[in-house]
């Protein structure tokens, strides 16, 4: 069956420029990651979706990040004004289980680079 | 807060060697603990997973015991490959977020 996707696989931007990047998760999915990998880094955790549950937004590095999902399955990640900071490579997965003992499964990523 | 610290790598082998990477965790209540790989080019996997103590994760000739006295999750192959040459996280998930290390990367010499 059809893993995560996300779109777009790279993104250019100029600094100050809003971007969007989209997450489709596994159908049937619950729970739906956002993270951050820098060069050389590991897994930033940004945000976190469980069904119709509050999202848990304790990862967002500052107020220009913001993240929706629609109707339990699409996810958007906006990044506001964009900083060259803000570059790196934005991973997104998904789980079949709310708790979390359930392996997550990883798209591709979307590469963001800001100049 | 929880948190996971895995080895540095870069880590350089021969093929046939023995390879392990240290993974140590702390944790409040009962996390299940798991190794993700991510190959050239692809994107993370789950490699293998443990959710409680002593509970022994296996696949692909990779093997990682949960020990619980020792706070660890050690990751270990007995004869590695050239095509296990990947960065590997330690992560451990408690309720609902899941904290990754840092990731060491294997390279695997012929």
């Amino acid at each position: 069956g059809a893993g995560v996707s996300q779109s777009p696989s790279n993104k250019v931007t100029e600094k100050g420029k809003d971007v969007e990047l989209r997450c489709d998760p596994i159908s049937g999915h619950t729970a739906l990651y956002w993270y951050r990998q820098s060069l050389g880094q590991g897994l930033e955790f940004l945000i976190y979706f469980q069904g119709n549950s509050a999202p848990d937004k304790s990862g967002l590095p500052s107020d220009r990040f913001s993240a929706e999902r629609t109707g339990g399955s699409v996810s958007t990640l906006t990044i506001q004004r964009t900083q060259q900071e803000d570059s790196a490579v934005y991973l997104c997965a998904s789980s079949a289980s709310p708790t979390g003992t359930y392996e997550q499964y990883f798209g591709p990523g979307t590469r963001l680079t800001v100049t | 807060g929880d948190s996971v610290t895995q080895m540095e790598g870069p880590v350089t082998l021969s093929e046939e060697a023995f390879l392990t990477i240290n993974c140590t965790y702390t944790a409040t209540g009962y996390p299940s603990l798991f190794w993700y790989v991510q190959y050239p080019g692809e994107g993370l996997q789950l490699l293998l997973k443990a959710t409680k103590a002593d509970d022994k994760g296996s696949n692909k000739g990779f093997e990682a015991t949960y020990r619980k006295e020792t706070t660890s999750f050690h990751l270990e192959k007995g004869s590695v490959q050239v095509s296990d040459s990947a960065v590997y996280f330690c992560a451990l998930t408690g309720g609902f977020k899941t904290i990754f290390g840092a990731g060491t990367r294997l390279f695997v010499k012929a």
